[in-house]
């Protein structure tokens, strides 16, 4: 397993165009996590998916902002009618359940990111 | 809610020198403390973690952390850097013990510059 991959690495949009990003997790894990960074900042954290269940969202994720995990594997976001302020780096994240008890601080694992710009 | 704070925004250091990194938190409950190490167009990488028991906690590559309870911070220390270790640095903090999932928080990040 060669860890978390994201495509397309790069993408450079026009304003109003849509756009959709792919991520592979790590096959043996069930929790995928999307993040948005922008420059000089930390990962900011979009959504998370339990399989294929989305059990939360963040308020950044607007309503042109939706992401899918339709077979428990690879999950898309797509950004409807890009607006320059969704320029940023769109980074996944994938981890195993761990605990039953609950969160036991499982590490997740990053992908590359996918770099997004928006004219 | 937790927030995580890295006073720090660059720190250059000559090699073979020490450096430390600061990083503080705010949690009203109990918590799991990251680094996370990003090197120039790379992904994001897990460089330690606390997550219960000894306060100190070690990686692979010579950097270490202590959780300090009082005083909330969570700081990274290397006796000596190399120019290998040049990257952004990101402390992240999460609940501890949650029954949901695992938001974890980051903070902005400290880029090291490590100077020949």
């Amino acid at each position: 397993d060669t860890g978390v991959s994201q495509n397309p690495r790069h993408k450079i949009t026009k304003r109003g165009q849509n756009v959709t990003f792919r991520c592979d997790p790590i096959s043996e894990h069930n929790r995928l996590y999307w993040y948005r960074q922008t420059l000089g900042q930390g990962p900011e954290f979009l959504t998370y998916f339990q399989n294929e269940a989305q059990l939360e969202k963040s308020r950044l994720l607007s309503d042109r902002f939706s992401a899918e995990r339709p077979k428990g594997s690879f999950s898309t976001l797509e950004i409807q009618r890009t607006e320059q302020g969704d320029s940023a780096m769109y980074l996944c994240a994938s981890s195993s359940e761990g605990s039953l008890a609950g969160y036991s601080g499982e590490t997740q694992y990053f992908g590359p990111g996918t770099r997004l710009l928006v004219l | 809610a937790q927030s995580v704070t890295q006073l720090d925004s660059q720190v250059p250091v000559f090699e073979e020198a020490p450096v430390e990194l600061r990083c503080n938190y705010s949690s009203s409950v109990s918590v799991y403390l990251f680094w996370y190490v990003q090197y120039p167009n790379q992904g994001l990488q897990l460089l330690l973690k606390y997550l219960s028991g000894s306060t100190l906690v070690e990686s692979i590559n010579g950097f270490e952390a202590e959780f300090n309870k009082s005083q909330t911070s969570f700081h990274l220390r290397k006796p000596s850097v190399h120019i290998s270790d040049t990257a952004e640095y990101f402390c992240a903090v999460t609940e501890a013990g949650g029954t949901s999932y695992d938001k974890v928080i980051f903070g902005p990040g400290t880029s090291l510059s490590v100077i020949p």
